[in-house]
């Protein structure tokens, strides 16, 4: 399958910081790219998605102006904590959609960013 | 999208063939039935899809009754590297590529 990958892999801040989390698809162009966070023992639960030179959609309930999410290119939509607060630590996760000849098209889940806020 | 009940934990030993059952009473007429595995502190990765009756791979075998009111996710013969927790997701088909709503999942210990 297609490779996703994420940096940072950990981050640990201070709160009142920003944090950028980037995904990346490396052997795929991706117009739609999807973000989540994952508190320990919980499901995925999604935040966004995101598309290529337009704004992302957020999901009911999470914050556009805390949660700044950039898709500037097919291959690059990055995620951006702004004055993080503990609470906000979790696992951030994202998933890119490829789009086949045919149309069908599949979603490949990057490998996961540890964010702590201290 | 159509909800989805899991077991919230399972436990099983090496060599053992493992079933995980998935309700989805209100399934819709054009849903699948997919499956996900998570290992700790990674993303989740496509196992499986299916509509009706029966789907194998080289991975897992997915059956799914008439009424598809239910699916069960069968791994044959596990082993400690399949511990990780299991998602059942119902929604339109994988390669629909639309947005994945992840339910509780069934975290699936394998013990020696």
């Amino acid at each position: 399958g297609a490779v996703v990958s994420q940096h940072p892999s950990r981050v640990i801040c201070k709160s009142g910081t920003s944090v950028k989390i980037e995904c990346r698809s490396l052997d795929f162009q991706a117009t739609t790219m999807f973000w989540y966070r994952q508190f320990p023992k919980k499901s995925l639960m999604l935040m966004a998605t995101s598309n290529e030179g337009s704004k992302a959609t957020y999901e009911q309930g999470v914050e556009k102006d805390k949660f700044l999410i950039n898709h500037a290119s097919l291959t690059l939509s990055t995620l951006t904590v702004t004055s993080a607060h503990p609470e906000d630590s979790s696992f951030y996760i994202c998933s890119a959609r490829v789009t086949g000849l045919a149309g069908d098209s599949e979603q490949f889940f990057g490998p996961g960013t540890r964010l702590t806020v201290l | 999208l159509a909800k989805t009940t899991q077991p919230i934990s399972m436990d099983s030993y090496e060599g053992q063939e493992v079933n995980i059952t998935c309700s989805h009473n209100n399934i819709a007429t054009n849903d699948y039935i997919t499956w996900y595995q998570q290992f700790p502190s990674q993303g989740p990765r496509f196992i499986i899809q299916g509509y009706k009756t029966k789907v194998t791979n080289e991975v897992a075998s997915l059956f799914i009754p008439a009424d598809r009111k239910s699916s069960t996710l069968s791994l044959p013969r596990v082993s400690l590297s399949d511990t990780a927790v299991y998602y059942c997701l119902v929604g339109p088909s994988y390669n629909q590529g639309g947005k994945l709503i992840f339910g509780q999942g069934t975290e699936l210990s394998v013990k020696p």
